[in-house]
């Protein structure tokens, strides 16, 4: 495995259930995030695990619960979500600090439908 | 507010050039970056611009003016593989990356 992986790639839900997203990198990166891409929209950014530093957007609904384990790994937590969290989330990963840009690797996605 | 501007839709031919226009107002600026997306897939990088002048990377190039607050990415001899959405993003002060909501590039035969 190579890059950014995510599972899984689909995934419906009704509003009362509980499921986690997940995401590990292979890069050796010391960062993680998680973003909200719906269509026609910036992305949004939820959270950052920064050297084992977790950094929240405030506005993320607390429906939403990150997970960083180790810097390899990351979770998303969803339980209670609305219609409206349906979209694509992305994991990304960086090299924080050092020379050069912040360039994020990104996963595929998951593709979240709340029913 | 921070804004980062970018045209929805683009159409252009295969073989052509096709230039994608971003204009942005943010608090501070430590960068600007161009990702590539392809249906489905992860945004991939392309660019990154930090000072004023343009970057060539193969048939791609990243244009930047800070004083304008502008960047435009250059797509020369266009494949049908190219056609992609592709987003801009600037670095704030902060160093959060500010998102354009992204520019869908449709190549016709």
């Amino acid at each position: 495995e190579t890059g950014v992986t995510q599972t899984p790639r689909h995934l419906v839900m009704g509003m009362t259930n509980k499921k986690s997203l997940k995401c590990e990198q292979h890069l050796g990166h010391n960062a993680m995030y998680w973003y909200k891409q719906s269509a026609k929209k910036p992305l949004e950014l939820m959270f950052v695990y920064s050297l084992e530093e977790r950094v929240e957007n405030n506005s993320v609904p607390s429906r939403f619960s990150p997970e960083c384990p180790n810097s390899s790994h990351l979770f998303l937590h969803l339980h209670t979500l609305q219609p409206e969290d349906s979209a694509l989330y992305l994991c990304a990963s960086s090299q924080v600090g050092g020379s050069g840009a912040n360039v994020l690797t990104f996963g595929a996605g998951s593709r979240l439908t709340v029913l | 507010g921070q804004n980062i501007d970018q045209p929805t839709e683009m159409t252009a031919t295969e073989g052509a050039i096709v230039q994608i226009n971003c204009t942005y107002q943010t608090s501070g600026f430590n960068g600007l970056f161009w990702y590539q997306q392809h249906a489905g897939e992860a945004p991939t990088f392309l660019s990154y611009n930090v000072l004023d002048g343009l970057e060539e990377k193969g048939r791609f190039s990243s244009f930047l003016s800070r004083s304008k607050g502008y960047s435009y990415l250059l797509l020369k001899e266009l494949q049908m593989k190219d056609s992609a959405s592709y987003l801009c993003a600037v670095m704030d002060s902060n160093y959060q990356l500010i998102w354009g909501a992204g520019t869908k590039l449709i190549i016709k035969p």
